[in-house]
């Protein structure tokens, strides 16, 4: 099976634009979950999808959003950004009950906000 | 704010045992323990996964006490390639909504 796919890979934005990532999660997992890393705070979670509702949130303010497709595919959001944005954006798409979960990440887009 | 806590970094030998321990003291009741290796520039890689007690696969072991407050990632005879960053990952409930918590992450380094 193909694994989970981001795109694109490397993006550079300015302060306030916007920008949206997306996400293709392995054939068959319905639940797709964004993290944002970087080095001071570590991989935080963003928000989870399952059959195209949000299933659970992080605490990030609500410049960020995402939505999940019916085909599962997911995309996040984010609006006016800041320089604090700057990070790699992971996806991660699961199979299982929940807590019983296994995540499988893709490669991640790297985000650079000038 | 609950935390799930590591040790920043651990240094060892190839062929040595190496044991990085993960405490996660509000882990959710029917939640289970997810290891992950990450390489920079990419992805975390699943390790291992359990619930309670001990775990094995072909690369690792898993060793979750009776409490399931911590767990003890094992990886047995270390190697150069090893040298990454390992981060343990819980759901959480002390927000009141279930997250997904990963650990700060352990930076293991393998010396020759």
């Amino acid at each position: 099976k193909a694994g989970v796919t981001q795109t694109p890979r490397y993006l550079i934005k300015t302060r306030g634009q916007q920008v949206t990532l997306s996400c293709s999660p392995i054939s068959g997992h319905r639940s797709v979950s964004w993290y944002q890393q970087t080095p001071g705070q570590g991989l935080q979670f963003l928000f989870e999808y399952f059959s195209e509702t949000q299933r659970n949130k992080g605490n990030f303010p609500g410049r960020f959003s995402g939505r999940q497709f019916s085909n599962s595919r997911s995309e996040m959001n984010v609006s006016t950004l800041e320089l604090g944005d700057s990070a790699l954006y992971l996806c991660a798409s699961s199979f299982g009950t929940k807590g019983q979960e296994t995540q499988y990440f893709g490669p991640g887009t790297r985000l650079l906000v000038l | 704010l609950a935390k799930t806590t590591q040790p920043i970094s651990m240094d060892s030998y190839e062929g040595q045992e190496v044991n990085i321990t993960c405490s996660h003291n509000n882990i959710a009741t029917n939640d289970y323990i997810t290891w992950y290796q990450q390489f920079p520039s990419q992805g975390p890689r699943f390790i291992i996964q359990g619930y309670k007690t001990k775990v094995t696969n072909e690369v690792a072991s898993l060793f979750i006490p009776a409490d399931r407050k911590s767990s003890t990632l094992s990886l047995p005879r270390v190697s150069l390639s090893d040298t990454a960053v390992y981060y343990c990952l819980v759901g959480d409930y002390s927000t009141g909504r279930r997250a997904l918590t990963f650990g700060s992450g352990t930076r293991l380094q393998v010396q020759p």
